[in-house]
């Protein structure tokens, strides 16, 4: 069964180093996703992407954060000069259709140090 | 802003047990999703249910969605160890990419 995956599965980085987390959709998925969930809190929504740009984003998704398909099948996510308060699951996850069912990567943990 | 919100917030059971979840929300949606999460693991889609639906089923979960209530329910029956996990209902917006939005969860142990 086709299925997102995500690397690495662990990254630790210092604080104000960039990182780059990578996803790899379901191959005839045209909607992708990028959540975040810090330990213990709900899953929270980052951004949201189709047709080689973003469709939405959340206030968490600031000017530290950017997305990228860079060819036809990674979706990364980066952030630029990581804080600690970034440390999280990092999820992303794909759709074939507006409204319906994401799948979700396992996950990218990123502790920030 | 519209929110899935789970209760209980932790619930324990027997093994063979069913074990009931319930979900509210506050604006119109389109879909209500289910997922499991096991613990510091992805999460996994369960069932998604629309806002025409009034039941789904799929092996041994039972959903069900009330949209005048703005509340759904999930249901497991005969429930396993291998059940325990965190479960999230996830809500979407009527129209547009809308993202999901999710509760906190219900933390669900099957004791054996």
């Amino acid at each position: 069964e086709p299925e997102v995956t995500q690397t690495p599965s662990h990254q630790v980085t210092q604080m104000g180093q960039e990182v780059i987390l990578r996803c790899v959709p379901i191959s005839n998925h045209l909607y992708f996703y990028w959540y975040r969930q810090i330990l213990g809190q709900k899953v929270e929504f980052l951004v949201s992407f189709y047709n080689n740009e973003i469709s939405e984003k959340s206030e968490i998704f600031d000017d530290q954060f950017s997305v990228e398909r860079p060819d036809g099948s990674n979706f990364t996510l980066k952030i630029r000069s990581t804080k600690l308060e970034d440390s999280a699951m990092y999820f992303c996850a794909s759709s074939s259709g507006i409204q319906e069912t994401q799948y979700f990567g396992p996950g990218t943990r990123l502790l920030v140090l | 802003s519209q929110q899935g919100e789970e209760d209980p917030q932790a619930l324990s059971i027997q093994e063979g047990e069913n074990a009931t979840m319930n979900c509210s929300y506050k604006t119109s949606i389109n879909n209500l999703q289910w997922y499991r999460q096991n613990s510091g693991r992805g999460l996994v889609h369960l069932i998604l249910i629309r806002s025409n639906e009034r039941e789904k089923h799929s092996g041994r979960l039972r959903v069900t969605l009330d949209t005048s209530k703005k509340s759904s329910s999930l249901l497991i029956t005969a429930s396993r160890a291998a059940d325990t996990a965190s479960y999230f209902c996830a809500t979407v917006k009527v129209s547009g990419n809308t993202p999901l939005v999710f509760g906190k969860g219900t933390r669900l142990s099957v004791i054996a």
